[in-house]
């Protein structure tokens, strides 16, 4: 069956710290590959997103993330993180044309100590 | 645009009454997803439309919950009993089409008592 795996459930990192979140997901073929975030007490909002074309991906609030096939992997980065990182984020991914719509990762909390 | 638009924000029923969720998807879009959102089990897919189509029930809990799409605007779920291993944040979406990304409401959060 079709799964993505977030490694890191909990992270806490002070301000300033680079930030690195794994994503992997079950088997290769066409994928979508997205991240979202969701702030306490709010919805899910699109970081960034990976169709196709160069690898590394860059989205909002100074995140990116990169594409590697060989690994089936698609982790998160941000050179320095704020307080306002602080939310949970999902990895997700689309296999082929969608037939089974976007399957979530369980989700990493990330805390930001100031 | 607006975005997603879910009703009601809030809802707190008690155990055995019908419960009635209402999504608006962004104009245009094609697909509609439903989500069910716990500590316990994460971010759970329930069901997805394409063109108004049911094409994926199978995270549908159970009997008591079913969903419709009469027209490309309006969807909803709903609950007949309601139990209170139903409350949680149900969240709707909506993509232009099925492999693009989603966009997110802002969420029901349900609480039966």
């Amino acid at each position: 069956a079709q799964s993505v795996s977030q490694h890191n459930h909990h992270v806490i990192l002070s301000e300033a710290a680079s930030l690195e979140l794994g994503c992997n997901y079950s088997y290769g073929g066409t994928v979508n590959l997205f991240w979202y975030v969701q702030y306490p007490g709010q919805h899910l909002q699109l970081l960034l997103k990976y169709f196709s074309g160069d690898p590394l991906v860059k989205g909002i609030k100074g995140f990116e993330a990169e594409f590697i096939k060989s690994k089936f992997s698609f982790n998160l980065r941000k050179p320095s993180v704020q307080w306002s990182d602080t939310a949970e984020y999902f990895c997700a991914v689309i296999w082929g044309g969608g037939a089974d719509g976007l399957t979530f990762g369980k989700g990493t909390h990330l805390i930001i100590q100031p | 645009d607006a975005g997603v638009i879910q009703s009601p924000r809030h809802e707190v029923t008690e155990m055995g009454q019908e419960v009635t969720l209402r999504c608006k998807p962004i104009s245009g879009h094609n697909s509609l997803f439903w989500y069910r959102q716990t500590m316990m089990r994460g971010l759970e897919l329930l069901i997805y439309f394409n063109n108004n189509v049911p094409i994926d029930d199978s995270g549908m809990p159970e009997d008591r919950f079913s969903a419709k799409m009469p027209n490309a605007s309006f969807s909803t779920l709903k609950i007949q009993p309601s139990e209170p291993r139903d409350s949680a944040v149900y969240f709707c979406a909506s993509s232009l089409d099925r492999n693009y990304e989603q966009y997110f409401g802002p969420g029901t959060r349900l609480t039966v008592t």
